[in-house]
C-alpha cells in the first residue's frame, strides 16, 4: 500500500516561511492535497492538488511536488496558522485514499 | 450554504454495532462521491470509507473491511456506515466528507464513537 512520510513538527517565526514536506514513492506523479487541523474544528482543504485554490485560502499558502516529496509552503506565517497539517493522495492501484501521519506546526 | 451533519455516535461495548448518519444540504448530493474519516485521540486523520455518487461502487479501508457497511440514501440526501464488531481501536471521532476530485473538499463537524466496556 502507499505511504506518505511527514515530520512530527515543525517550527517557526512570526513572519518567516514555513515548508511542510510529505515524502512517497514517485509523490509528484500524483494529485497531492494539504489539509489544515486546528484543534476542536474539522479539517479545512487548503491546497487541492489540481491547483485550484480552495475559498477563503489565502495566496500566501501554496502547494508543490518534485520527485518523491511534496512540500506545503506557508510564506509570511502568522500566530493563526498554528495547526496540524496533513498530506493527502488517492491510491488508483488500491482505490484507497491515503493520508501521511501530520505536521504539527508551531509559531514561535 | 454546503453543510454536512453526523450523528450516531455514542459509546458502544466492544463487539458491538453502531450506526452513523450524516445529513447533507446545499449541493447536488448525489452526483458527488463522499466519504467518512475518522481521527482516533492522539492520532492522524484515516480514511475509512467512500462511495460513489450513485453507491453503485463502495471501497473501505483494510482496517474496516468486512466490519463496517457504508450506503446513502440519495432521495434523502444523508449517508449511513454501519458499524459492526466494534474494536477498541475504533475509537475516534468519525467525519463524513465531500469528494472533489480525490480530495475532501467539505466536512462535517465529526461524531465521537467510543468502544469501551
Amino acid at each position: 500500500s502507499y505511504v506518505l512520510t511527514q515530520a512530527p513538527s515543525v517550527l517557526v517565526a512570526p513572519g518567516q516561511t514555513a515548508r511542510v514536506t510529505c515524502g512517497g514513492n514517485n509523490i509528484a506523479t500524483k494529485s497531492v492535497h494539504w489539509y489544515q487541523r486546528k484543534p476542536g474544528q474539522a479539517p479545512v482543504l487548503v491546497v487541492h492538488g489540481d491547483g485550484d485554490r480552495p475559498s477563503g485560502i489565502p495566496a500566501r499558502i501554496s502547494g508543490s511536488s518534485s520527485g518523491s516529496t511534496a512540500t506545503l509552503t506557508i510564506s509570511r506565517v502568522e500566530a493563526g496558522d498554528e495547526a496540524d497539517y496533513y498530506c493527502q493522495v488517492w491510491d488508483g492501484t488500491t482505490d484507497h485514499w491515503v493520508f501521511g501521519g501530520g505536521t504539527k506546526l508551531t509559531v514561535l | 450554504e454546503v453543510q454536512l451533519l453526523e450523528s450516531g455516535g455514542g459509546l458502544v461495548q466492544p463487539g458491538g454495532s453502531l450506526r452513523l448518519s450524516c445529513a447533507a444540504s446545499g449541493f447536488a448530493f448525489s452526483t458527488y462521491a463522499m466519504s467518512w474519516v475518522r481521527q482516533a485521540p492522539g492520532r492522524g486523520l484515516e480514511w475509512v470509507s467512500a462511495t460513489s455518487g450513485n453507491g453503485a461502487k463502495t471501497y473501505y479501508a483494510d482496517s474496516v473491511k468486512g466490519r463496517f457497511t457504508f450506503s446513502r440514501d440519495n432521495s434523502k440526501n444523508t449517508l449511513f456506515l454501519q458499524m459492526n464488531s466494534l474494536r477498541a481501536d475504533d475509537t475516534a471521532v468519525y467525519y463524513c466528507a465531500k469528494d472533489r476530485a480525490y480530495a475532501f473538499d467539505v466536512w462535517g463537524r465529526g461524531t465521537m464513537v467510543i468502544v469501551s466496556s
